[in-house]
């Protein structure tokens, strides 16, 4: 059971390249969620999805695509990096019974 | 809309007992929580509270929640070097059926040996 997992762990992107950040889990958990993490600013969410085949826009969704084509798996797409996307994106995921989100180990993209 | 402070650094030493404090804006949060978060590491959930609790106890750990005055605090008892992090205090608001959370910046504890 490995939990929420990230891949890939860190990326470097040019300017206006694109990329994709899978994120997998093997809780069955219907809910997902994808954040970035800025020095002083906390956690925002970017997207999210309430189950297989739907996705929402969190806070600061401008920039970034999403995917929920399978329940195990979430991907955000950055269709062209831009140096304000370099971020630590963690993706987490929540049981409709549960309390409780649980965090993935993040990714780290540097955009240059 | 919903909005979580907490102060960004506290500095304790080995064995006193640290208070991390928070508060949020939303006065119908089901849930309140604290996370957890090491360097280069994910976010750990570390417990949550019900708002209809007063204060919820788990081994070294005690959570307050003033409901009237929307503060909600984590002690942390006998405060070890392996308590250092950046600590997350977090409300699930009210109606959110996307079960979103309202993150604050953190906390970042050191613990001075």
């Amino acid at each position: 059971n490995a939990g929420v997992t990230q891949t890939p762990k860190f990326r470097v992107l040019k300017t206006g390249q694109s990329m994709t950040l899978l994120c997998a889990q093997d809780m069955n958990h219907e809910y997902m969620y994808w954040y970035r993490q800025d020095p002083g600013m906390g956690l925002r969410l970017i997207h999210y999805s309430v189950g297989e085949g739907t996705t929402a826009k969190g806070e600061v969704p401008d920039g970034y695509n999403v995917s929920r084509l399978k329940k195990q798996n979430f991907l955000l797409g950055l269709e062209s990096a831009a140096p304000s996307q370099t971020s630590v994106y963690f993706c987490a995921t929540l049981a409709v019974n549960q309390e409780t989100q649980y965090f993935g180990p993040g990714t780290r993209l540097l955009v240059l | 809309g919903e909005d979580v402070e907490q102060s960004l650094f506290l500095s304790v030493r080995e064995g006193d007992s640290s208070v991390i404090n928070c508060t949020y804006t939303d006065s119908s949060s089901t849930y309140l929580y604290w996370y957890k978060q090491e360097p280069g590491a994910g976010l750990q959930l570390l417990t949550y509270i019900f708002s209809n609790m007063d204060m919820k106890q788990d081994q070294r750990l005690t959570v307050l929640l003033n409901k009237k005055d929307k503060h909600l605090s984590l002690r942390i008892a006998d405060t070890q070097t392996g308590d250092s992090a950046i600590y997350f205090c977090a409300e699930s608001p009210s109606g959110a059926g996307s079960y979103q959370l309202t993150f604050g910046k953190g906390t970042k504890l050191s613990v001075i040996p």
